[in-house]
């Protein structure tokens, strides 16, 4: 496997499901990002890890869990959703957190909350 | 409020043609712009970025142009190839604080015509 990976790539859950988005990352990098693409909106930054801790939560709701076990596995783990949280939930990856260190995206994991 | 704004939700060329896209930001704060490629079912990718101390940027057949007084940036594909097909993104980032954070636009879908 090569760069970041995502699974799974789609993903059906009703509301009072918990399920977990997991990411990889096989790049060496230090620093992971969640990003939720809802319809007709931007890419919206949720969540940052650097060296495993947490460095930002953009405001999310607390139905969102991340975890990063280690600088190459990101989590999201996820509960009691809404279905406005249908959405692209992309995990990205970067050497560190300067604005240079390119993120390199995975390709995503398609959520719907029925 | 959309701080990034890519006013064109779509753009048609024809192969060999200037593709060019474009967007406005409205925070003056915004240093360094980015743009991303993004394929179905692929996450994004970096193309080229800029910082503002440039106006002009340039990789192979991608140019970004930054025009800080109008707050607009543009990227040019000369010339443009069908494999160019796909959605760009213009992302900002600020260099103070968290200056990892970027600030998407929507998308522009370029359709590169054989």
């Amino acid at each position: 496997e090569t760069g970041v990976t995502q699974t799974p790539r789609h993903l059906v859950m009703g509301m009072t499901n918990k399920k977990s988005l997991k990411c990889e990352q096989h790049l060496g990098h230090n620093a992971m990002y969640w990003y939720k693409q809802s319809a007709k909106k931007p890419l919206e930054l949720m969540f940052v890890y650097n060296f495993k801790e947490q460095t930002e939560n953009n405001s999310v709701p607390s139905r969102f869990s991340p975890e990063c076990p280690n600088s190459s596995h990101l989590f999201l783990h996820l509960h009691t959703l809404q279905p406005e949280d249908s959405a692209l939930y992309l995990c990205a990856s970067s050497q560190g957190l300067v604005r240079q260190d390119t993120q390199y995206f995975g390709p995503g994991t398609r959520l719907t909350v029925l | 409020d959309q701080q990034v704004k890519q006013n064109s939700p779509s753009l048609s060329v024809q192969e060999g043609r200037i593709s060019i896209l474009n967007c406005d930001y409205t925070n003056s704060m915004f240093d360094y712009f980015l743009w991303y490629k993004k394929y179905p079912a692929e996450g994004p990718t970096f193309l080229i970025s800029i910082s503002s101390i440039k106006d002009k940027n340039e990789d192979g057949r991608f140019t970004v142009f930054l025009n800080k007084s109008a707050k607009h940036l543009s990227l040019h594909i000369v010339p443009s190839q069908p494999g160019d097909s796909a959605v760009y993104f213009c992302a900002a980032s600020v260099s103070r604080g968290s200056n990892y954070k970027l600030t998407f636009g929507k998308g522009t879908l370029l359709t590169v015509n054989p």
